[in-house]
Parts: structure tokens; sequence; C-alpha cells
């Protein structure tokens, strides 16, 4: 079946550094790709998504390309700031059933 | 997106007690998604629940711990039956965003967070 594999955490780095969050994917056909971030207290939303291969999606500084030959996802960031902490969920969309697959998230530290 | 506002945000809940977890969007949506987020863990799809239909539950899942009600377009319920600790999570009800970010972009609410005793 779909699956999501994600980098496990927690991951921590010095503010400005540079971000790169590992996920790949198995799934029948070209499902859309999506990341979703959870801050501290805060309930889960979109940080970007790519609905077909090549397709970048971008956010806040972050951005993913959906790398079909690999069945990637990762998502960067050039320089992370402390207000990036937060936990990251790399998720596969399941068509015409309209949920979606979620890795198992990225907890993600910026020292200052 | 839709605006999806849920109940109880949070509950300390007995062994063997039931309760039951509100989900309201603020526009009509056809499919609503229910979600759990274990202490740590990522977040599992429970059931899809459509209106006038049986809810649709994922494998590990079944009707008799978690049943749910969709009575109209805004509105569903989940229930966790007769908790025991390893019910404790976070429950998160979720949509589909029809405001044209595209398929499958789920608006999540910002969960019930319980904890069995």
């Amino acid at each position: 079946g779909d699956s999501v594999t994600q980098m496990e955490g927690p991951v921590t780095l010095s503010e400005e550094a540079f971000l790169t969050i590992n996920c790949t994917y198995t799934a029948t056909g070209y499902p859309s790709l999506f990341w979703y971030v959870q801050y501290p207290g805060e309930g889960l939303q979109l940080l970007l998504k790519a609905t077909k291969a090549d397709d970048k999606g971008s956010n806040k500084g972050f951005e993913a390309t959906y790398r079909k030959e690999t069945t990637s996802f990762h998502l960067e960031k050039g320089s992370v700031q402390v207000s990036d902490s937060a936990v990251y969920f790399c998720a596969l969309g399941r068509g015409s059933q309209g949920n979606l697959i979620f890795g198992k998230g990225t907890k993600l530290s910026v020292k200052p | 997106s839709a605006v999806i506002s849920q109940k109880p945000s949070r509950d300390i809940c007995q062994r063997g007690t039931s309760l039951t977890i509100q989900c309201q969007v603020d526009s009509q949506v056809t499919m609503m998604f229910w979600y759990r987020q274990q202490p740590g863990q990522s977040l599992t799809l429970i059931a899809t629940a459509n209106q006038g239909s049986e809810a649709t539950y994922e494998s590990g899942f079944v009707i008799d711990k978690f049943p749910i009600s969709r009575p109209n377009l805004t509105f569903s319920t989940l229930t966790v039956s007769n908790m025991s600790p390893e019910d404790s999570s976070i429950y998160l009800c979720s949509v589909e965003d029809r405001g044209g970010s595209g398929a499958n972009v789920l608006t999540f609410g910002a969960g019930s967070r319980l904890t069995v005793l």
C-alpha cells in the first residue's frame, strides 16, 4: 500500500543553518505531495504542496520539489530561524479518497 | 479555507468510560476525516465520514470502538468507547479544502487531547 518514509528526528540546528528533511514515498500513480507543520501548542497546518512531477512547492522560505524518478519530496530551507522550531510532516494524497497518509514527523529545534 | 471547531479541546477520562468529540465546520463538506495522533507519533486515519452513509474505517479501527455520526454536511461526532490508557491521544477532525487549493489539501481542527487514567 501507499506509504511515506520521513527522516527521523529530532533535528537541532543553529539559527541561519541550512535545513534538509528527507521524505520518500511509495504509491501507485502520481499522488499529490505535501508538507504540514505543527508549531508548539498549535494545530496542524499546510506548509506547501506539489501536485505533479517536477513541481516545486514553496512557502515561508521552505521549498520541496516533487521528484518522480527518486520518489522523493525533500524539504529545504536555506537559513532557518528560531521561529521555525516545529514538527514537520510529509504527506501523500490518496486521490479520490480525499485523505492523506502522513510520515512519522520530524521535530526541528533551532537554537539562537 | 474551512474553519473547524472541535469540542472538547482536552479531557481527562476514566478507564472504561466513553467520550464523544464534536466537530463543526463553517461550510458544507462532503467528506470529513477523523485522525488520531498518539503521543510523539504521526497522524493515523481512523475513518472517513460521509453524510448519509456509514463511515468507512481504516484497518485496525472498528465501529464498536469508534462509532461516528454524520447527521449533516457541517457536523460530525467521534465517540471513543470503553476507553483504556492506550486511547490517550489527540483526535483530529479534518476536511478537504475546496477553497481552490487543489485536491487532497486538508484543513484540520485544533484537536481534542484525551488522557485516560
